[in-house]
């Protein structure tokens, strides 16, 4: 199964961009990119996904290395709303259907 | 549109007591279905998932087991609760193998004393 690695945690002022990184160097030519965020006693909530190209969305925008072995979530300007623990994940195929096996992921504080 | 519901939201049970968690989804038909579970401090574990009714795959040996006697209902169950069991249980929903993303429940947090 191909694995991320994130740093533990990242700190951000209010108001500006955030940038998390995640290296994926084992991803195979078909798995997708996922990012996913827990606020505090949540359950986890859907980002962002993407395979090759740069994504977007309301919520955030990812960016993937040429390569593909890295990626990038941005979030354009933090707001303390997006305090939350960010997980970057390659669903692993389990069968009949993918599974998400979440990480540590990187714990986003963010400063007034 | 699409909603997934979780009860209840906090439970306080004794050690060796029975468990059922009832998790139901509203507005899809089919869905896979997903129990985490998240230990203080820790990460989401995933326990069990199913594609249909009946259809329970295990992913970790532990004191639960699930079922789905229908369609959009997933259920937790366990015999005898251990001190170990405590946590927050989440249920999840996807779209059979079409990518969309996981749909999480609020949550149930189970304290065995």
């Amino acid at each position: 199964d191909a694995k991320t690695t994130q740093p533990n945690s990242m700190e951000s002022n209010e108001e500006e961009p955030v940038h998390l990184p995640c290296n994926h160097s084992t991803i195979s030519g078909t798995d997708y990119i996922h990012w996913y965020r827990q606020l505090p006693s949540q359950g986890p909530e859907y980002v962002i996904h993407g395979l090759t190209s740069n994504v977007n969305n309301r919520m955030a925008s990812l960016a993937i290395a040429e390569d593909r072995k890295s990626s990038t979530l941005i979030l354009h300007r933090a707001t303390l709303r997006d305090a939350a623990v960010y997980y970057c994940i390659l669903p692993t195929y389990g069968g009949a259907t993918n599974k998400l096996i979440f990480g540590t992921g990187t714990l986003l504080a963010v400063q007034p | 549109s699409q909603t997934i519901h979780q009860w209840p939201a906090t439970l306080v049970q004794p050690v060796g007591s029975p468990l059922s968690l009832e998790c139901t989804v509203e507005g899809t038909s089919n869905p896979n279905l997903y129990w985490y579970r998240q230990a203080a401090g820790r990460g989401l574990q995933l326990l069990f998932y199913s594609i249909g009714i009946g259809q329970i795959s295990s992913e970790v040996p532990q004191n639960l087991s699930a079922s789905r006697p229908q369609d959009r209902q997933f259920i937790l169950s366990s015999k005898k609760l251990l001190l170990s069991d405590s946590g927050f249980y989440l249920c999840a929903w996807s779209v059979g193998r079409l990518w969309t993303g996981y749909t999480f429940g609020s949550g149930t947090r189970l304290t065995v004393v």
